[in-house]
């Protein structure tokens, strides 16, 4: 059970805009620790795509985005292509675990 | 540019150790502590813990207290990563990953695959 939670899964079509949400608590993304999203390939490392909240790394498309509100934070594709088809990890900080370093549980992103 | 190379896949048998390597190049290797990360078979990512790679100081994630040992040869920019007592749940890919201070997993070694069968 992850302390970030993720829909296990979301579908678009090319061309469409999809978002992906990553829900904690008040001791990890409300405490007003940062977000980052990581983009793995099936077989590959994963890779960041959005870090400290909406920050895109060079090289990252700017069809990609991150905002956060709350408890909650949400990376956003827009224009979808179908090399986004990955799994998306959410990743924060949590003050009330001695596992501080936590995860989301993964979304996979499946391009129709 | 900055690379993480981890060693080779690994078969072990329950109750075993391995230990997995990561060297680093391209960047100064005291600079960035350095994290591992496991993802069993179609799981997500698992957290098992953080070496400060200037002083050697480590913090392992509860579930691996007791089983997991992160060193670093500074002389080498190598991180190494060792669990013991392996059990088949232990079967899934290490990833290595140097943190950017205060922030994201900016750089991830290739993985390693770790199988544990009797």
């Amino acid at each position: 059970q992850s302390v970030l939670t993720q829909p296990p899964s979301v579908s678009g079509a090319p061309g469409q805009r999809v978002t992906i949400s990553c829900t904690g608590s008040n001791s990890n993304i409300g405490a007003g620790y940062d977000v980052h999203w990581y983009q793995q390939v099936p077989g590959t490392a994963p890779k960041v795509v959005i870090y400290d909240n909406i920050n895109r790394p060079s090289g990252v498309p700017d069809r990609f985005s991150g905002s956060k509100s709350g408890t909650s934070a949400s990376l956003a594709i827009t224009d979808l292509q179908a090399e986004d088809e990955a799994d998306y990890y959410c990743q924060s900080f949590d003050n009330s675990l001695s596992d501080f370093w936590v995860f989301g549980g993964g979304t996979k992103l499946t391009v129709l | 540019q900055v690379q993480l190379v981890q060693s080779g896949a690994e078969v072990k048998k329950p109750g075993a150790s391995v230990k997995v390597s990561c060297k680093a190049s391209g960047y100064t290797f005291t600079t960035y502590y350095m994290h591992w990360v496991r993802q069993a078979p179609g799981q997500g990512l698992e957290w098992m813990g953080i070496i400060n790679v200037r002083d050697g100081s480590t913090t392992y994630a509860q579930k691996f207290l007791g089983r997991v040992t992160m060193t670093r040869d500074t002389s080498t920019s190598t991180v190494y990563m060792e669990l013991n007592s392996l059990r088949s749940e232990d079967t899934g890919v290490y990833y290595c990953a140097r943190i950017r201070p205060g922030s994201h997993l900016d750089h991830w070694g290739q993985g390693t695959l770790v199988s544990v069968s009797s």
